[in-house]
Order: C-alpha cells, then structure tokens, then sequence
C-alpha cells in the first residue's frame, strides 16, 4: 500500500538554523512527492513537489530530494526565519493523483 | 482567481445528524478530492471526483457520499453522524485527475459533534 512516515514533533529552532524534517514513504509504482505547510489559522498550501527520481524541489529557501534508493523526500532550508513556523506535511499522490499525507511535523522558530 | 472555497466554515451538529458541506473549486478545475483532518493527524482522502463521476474511494463507511456538480463543485455528505466525525473537512481540487498534478486546498470546514 501507501503510506508516508514523517518524522515526530514538534521541532523547536532559533532563527538562522538549518532545519531538516524527515520523510520516507512507501509506495506501489512511482509515486509523486509533495511538502504542504500549514500556517497559523490557515489552509493547506504547496510548498514544493518532485515528479521522479532525482528530481529537486525548492520554493522559498526550502530544498527536498526525491530519493528512491532510500525512499526518502526529506526537507531542508539553511537558515530559518520566525515567519516559517508552521506545521509541514509530506505527501505522496499514486495511481488516480489519490493522495497520502504523513502526521505532520511542527516548526517553531524563536528569536 | 478565487482560490478552493468552502462552506460552512463551522458547523456544530450532534450524533445521529447528517450533515452537507459545500466545495468550489479554483475556476478551470475539473477534479476535486474530499479529506478528514482530525486534530494532529494528517488528512486523510475520502473521495475524488473527476467529470463528476467517483474515481476514488478511501476506507470510509457508507455513511459518507459525495458528488460532483456539472459546474464542477461538489457536496460531501455524512448521514448518521457519529462523534468521531469531529474533524476538519478539507476539500482540494487539481486541473485533472492527471497523475502528480498538485492539489489546491481550501481552509476546510470544521464539524463538531455533540
């Protein structure tokens, strides 16, 4: 079946840090992989998305890598700021664009 | 553009109701897809839609439905509603039902069940 695994949270960082959130994902064929943030009081929006193997996705500083060997799709951003605090979700969309969401992780950035 | 709009934005309903939320997706949109968002999970899918037929069923009792209107919105339906279905609904739509196209969410409707 499908399925993703995020890493637990929630994270806590100070401005300018380097943040990684990890995502692996099990998959039927060849998935597409996805980061959606959540904001404070807000909806789902499309952070970043990888169509196939080797692809990279950025928007905004952050970075992720679809890596098949190991599953994974994990997030990156070199230097945080107070305003990307949020909830991040990585996602999976298979056969159908049927797509699957990881728990989520939350990012708190402080001063 | 308008972005994926939803109504109620708020709902308050108690067990045995059945209840009717609304979705309009983003203009040119032919496919839209239903989620439940319980509080500190990720959403999880419901149903697609594309051309207003089901293309996509998630593990969800019968008690759930849905359809998709020739304009392309959609109704999602809950009859006999439990105190489990507390939840924020999310309604997302995408171009088509092409495979890797990203969905557009809407800021979801949240139901609680007394």
């Amino acid at each position: 079946g499908n399925s993703v695994t995020q890493m637990e949270g929630p994270v806590t960082l100070s401005e300018e840090a380097f943040l990684t959130i990890n995502c692996t994902y099990t998959a039927t064929g060849y998935p597409s992989l996805f980061w959606y943030v959540q904001y404070p009081g807000e909806g789902l929006q499309l952070l970043l998305k990888a169509t196939k193997a080797d692809d990279k996705g950025s928007n905004k500083g952050f970075e992720a890598t679809y890596r098949k060997e190991t599953t994974s799709f994990h997030l990156e951003k070199g230097s945080v700021q107070v305003s990307d605090s949020a909830v991040y979700f990585c996602a999976l969309s298979a056969r159908g664009n049927q797509f699957y969401f990881g728990t989520g992780t939350s990012l708190t950035v402080i001063p | 553009d308008a972005g994926v709009t939803q109504s109620p934005t708020h709902l308050i309903k108690t067990r045995g109701q059945h209840v009717t939320l609304r979705c309009s997706p983003i203009s040119g949109h032919k496919s839209v897809s239903w989620y439940q968002q319980v509080l500190g999970q990720g959403p999880q899918f419901i149903f697609q839609y594309y051309e207003k037929e089901e293309r996509g069923r998630g593990n969800f009792p019968d008690r759930f439905s849905a359809r998709q209107f020739p304009n392309y919105s959609s109704e999602l339906n809950v009859n006999a509603l439990l105190l489990g279905d507390s939840a924020l609904y999310l309604c997302a739509s995408s171009l088509t039902q092409g495979f890797g196209q990203p969905q557009h969410f809407g800021d979801g409707t949240r139901l609680s069940i007394l």
